[in-house]
């Protein structure tokens, strides 16, 4: 069974600009999950998603959003860029196969974004 | 407010030998435990897991162990090998929300 896959790997953008990841979510899994890595935050959780709805959310700001697609497929897009956003952006996906979540979240590879 | 805090930010073990990976949390409503293991520029790889109604599981080399009345769980590597070094994450998830939070990581250096 194919992984988690990310696209793209790698990101340069400037400031100001927007951005769109993507992500696909291992084959029967609806739940996908972003999180942020960075040196001096960790690793910290932006949202999660499933059946095309949003039902969790870190604390981050507005500019940072995301959607779900009928496939389980997801996209994150953060605007109006800012240095401060230059991280390693995770997506992980579980099956849901059970509450409370004893289903385990499988990464994928991450997009490194760069904002100059 | 870290409530899953990893305080050894490395640690280095000979070839065979034990690991013993330590992690603390703060908040009770956490009822889910993980680890993982990740490589630079990667994402973090699932190792092992442990629900709150356990104290213990095993899966080959690696056990972890959960503490509820002190709060702290704790990963051991069973024997160590080289290519077990990486950054190791312990995550924690409360109630429905599939909200991982995480330490800060241990650096695990696995010396030949």
């Amino acid at each position: 069974k194919a992984g988690v896959t990310q696209t793209p790997r790698y990101l340069i953008k400037t400031r100001g600009q927007q951005v769109t990841l993507s992500c696909s979510p291992i084959s029967g899994h609806r739940s996908v999950s972003w999180y942020q890595q960075t040196p001096g935050q960790g690793l910290q959780f932006l949202f999660e998603y499933f059946s095309e709805t949003q039902r969790n959310k870190g604390n981050f700001p507005g500019r940072f959003s995301g959607r779900q697609f009928s496939n389980s497929r997801s996209e994150m897009n953060v605007s109006t860029l800012e240095l401060g956003d230059s991280a390693l952006y995770l997506c992980a996906s579980s099956a849901l196969a059970g509450v409370p979540p004893t289903d385990t979240q499988y990464f994928g590879p991450g997009t490194r974004l760069t904002v100059l | 407010d870290q409530q899953v805090k990893q305080n050894s930010p490395s640690l280095s073990v000979q070839e065979g030998r034990i690991s013993i990976l330590n992690c603390d949390y703060t908040n009770s409503m956490f009822d889910y435990f993980l680890w993982y293991k990740k490589y630079p520029a990667e994402g973090p790889t699932f190792l092992i897991s442990i629900s709150s109604i356990k104290d213990k599981n095993e899966d080959g080399r690696f056990t972890v162990f959960l503490n509820k009345s002190a709060k702290h769980l704790s990963l051991h590597i069973v024997p160590s090998q080289p290519g077990d070094s990486a950054v190791y994450f312990c995550a924690a998830n409360t109630g429905s929300a599939r909200q991982l939070t995480f330490g800060s990581g241990t650096q695990l250096t696995v010396l030949p």
